[in-house]
């Protein structure tokens, strides 16, 4: 069972412009979100945390969280080509160290 | 920036053989994962671990077995190799101060033939 939903699958946007991906739980005890970037044949990296409600933001990326919701989102300004990448979306409950991924948002920046 | 270590990078295996693939971490992290990713999708949890001697299943551990026998060294173990596993495999370790971040090896390419 997929625990962690994430849209869209894929998404191309403008050099310079914004890029909005979206992640969902169906698992209402999870606690923690991460956003990890994964380049081409390389692995991932871990982009953002974020582990209460409201929004966070480091440079170009801004990351909300809706706990009621269990709903995360993450913002790209200013995208860039070496942005392209598939961004993986990652939850766990507090209470156990079970990471569970969604199957990611690939993401494609035109200069 | 946390290490992980895996070994082999690529390995060709036949339909029925064994396969052993292994991770090692100089972090001093506690838990410990095994994923694997096929073409264009995410990561699907195989075993993890909490620290030393122990092992849990993941979503899909049938077919896989995981080995901790330390701190430092996490296997993952495929008997009986099918072309079905045939993946990209990742180790991973977390467990440091933020909040069990995870630190991924470069991945080990396997082929069941």
């Amino acid at each position: 069972q997929q625990k962690v939903q994430q849209s869209p699958e894929s998404l191309i946007v403008p050099e310079g412009g914004m890029a909005s991906l979206n992640c969902t739980s169906s698992d209402r005890n999870v606690d923690y979100f991460w956003w990890y970037r994964q380049h081409s044949g390389k692995s991932p990296k871990m982009l953002m945390s974020i582990f209460s409600n409201g929004e966070k933001e480091e440079g170009r990326f801004t990351v909300h969280l809706n706990k009621a919701s269990l709903h995360t989102s993450l913002h790209i300004r200013d995208s860039q080509p070496s942005d392209s990448a598939l961004y993986l979306c990652a939850a766990s409950r507090s209470s156990n160290n079970r990471i569970f991924f969604g199957d990611g948002t690939q993401l494609v920046v035109k200069p | 920036e946390a290490a992980v270590t895996q070994s082999p990078r690529n390995k060709v295996a036949v339909t029925g053989g064994k396969v052993t693939l292994s991770c090692n971490q100089t972090n001093n992290h506690n838990n410990m994962y095994w994923y694997r990713q096929d073409t264009g999708h995410g990561l699907r949890l195989i075993h993890y671990s909490y620290g030393a001697g122990s092992t849990e299943k993941g979503d899909i551990p049938d077919g896989y077995k995981a080995s901790r026998p330390s701190q430092e060294n996490f296997s993952l173990i495929l008997e009986l190799a099918t072309p079905s596993q045939t993946s990209v495999y990742f180790c991973a370790s977390g467990g440091g101060q933020r909040k069990n971040t995870l630190y991924f090896g470069a991945g080990t390419r396997l082929s069941v033939l």
